[in-house]
């Protein structure tokens, strides 16, 4: 069965990086998009960005042009998201999405990794 | 920029039918995709394209979409269906690809 499986949570201090992982299983992996989406505490879901495993090709969202980088790593299938200089608005919920096939809407999703930005 | 515009909330007694729009300027030349969150769990997509629906959801799900408003239509609804609800749209604008409305919490009464 599809599966996305997200690394665990992580506390950061302000102007810090934070590497979160989405390791997918299940099908095959270079046919699907992965994204990253984002949930602040009590508010709506935010898009970040979009990394496709054919090629390599990525695109963020103009909010996180500079300070978020979208990798992979084939041979695990995983996907990695790296944010930067972070603050204390970027505490939230990340999710890694899939989309793909005939809807292109986001039909599997991770478990979310929440990240605490604390001084 | 594109913006999905969605009422913060709605209410519906067991058994009834709850509406859920999704604003946006001509919406209906886009396919909108609709997903549930219920506390403490990621998103779960329950339709697709405007009006289908995943294998294993309930057929009182449903949706439809035209000119300035699509909706989230479900049916017979039951206590297992309070959550919040999302529109989203794929809008290759300069700002982002991807739109998802601010969200609507579905309680039921």
């Amino acid at each position: 069965q599809v599966q996305l499986v997200q690394s665990g949570a992580e506390v950061k201090k302000p102007g810090a990086s934070v590497k979160v992982s989405c390791m997918a299983s299940g099908y095959t992996f270079i046919s699907y998009y992965i994204h990253w989406v984002r949930q602040a505490p009590g508010q709506g879901l935010e898009w970040m960005g979009i990394f496709n495993p054919n090629g390599d090709d990525t695109d963020y969202a103009q909010k996180f042009q500079g300070r978020v980088t979208l990798t992979r790593d084939t041979s695990t299938r995983t996907v990695y998201m790296e944010l930067s200089s972070l603050r204390s608005e970027d505490t939230a919920l990340y999710y890694c999405a899939r989309s793909g096939g005939n809807s292109n809407a986001f039909d599997y999703w991770g478990q979310g990794t929440l990240v605490t930005v604390s001084s | 920029s594109f913006v999905l515009t969605q009422p913060p909330s709605v209410s519906v007694a067991p058994g009834q039918t709850a509406r859920i729009s999704c604003g946006g300027d001509n919406i209906g030349s886009k396919s909108v995709h609709w997903y549930q969150q219920k506390p403490g769990q990621a998103p779960v997509l329950v339709v697709y394209g405007d009006t289908d629906r995943p294998s294993g959801l309930p057929e009182r799900f449903s949706g439809s979409n035209s000119e300035n408003t699509a909706t989230l239509i479900i049916t017979r609804v039951e206590d297992g269906d309070e959550a919040d609800y999302y529109c989203q749209v794929w809008d290759v604008s300069a700002d982002q690809d991807v739109l998802f409305g601010g969200g609507t919490k579905l309680t039921v009464l």
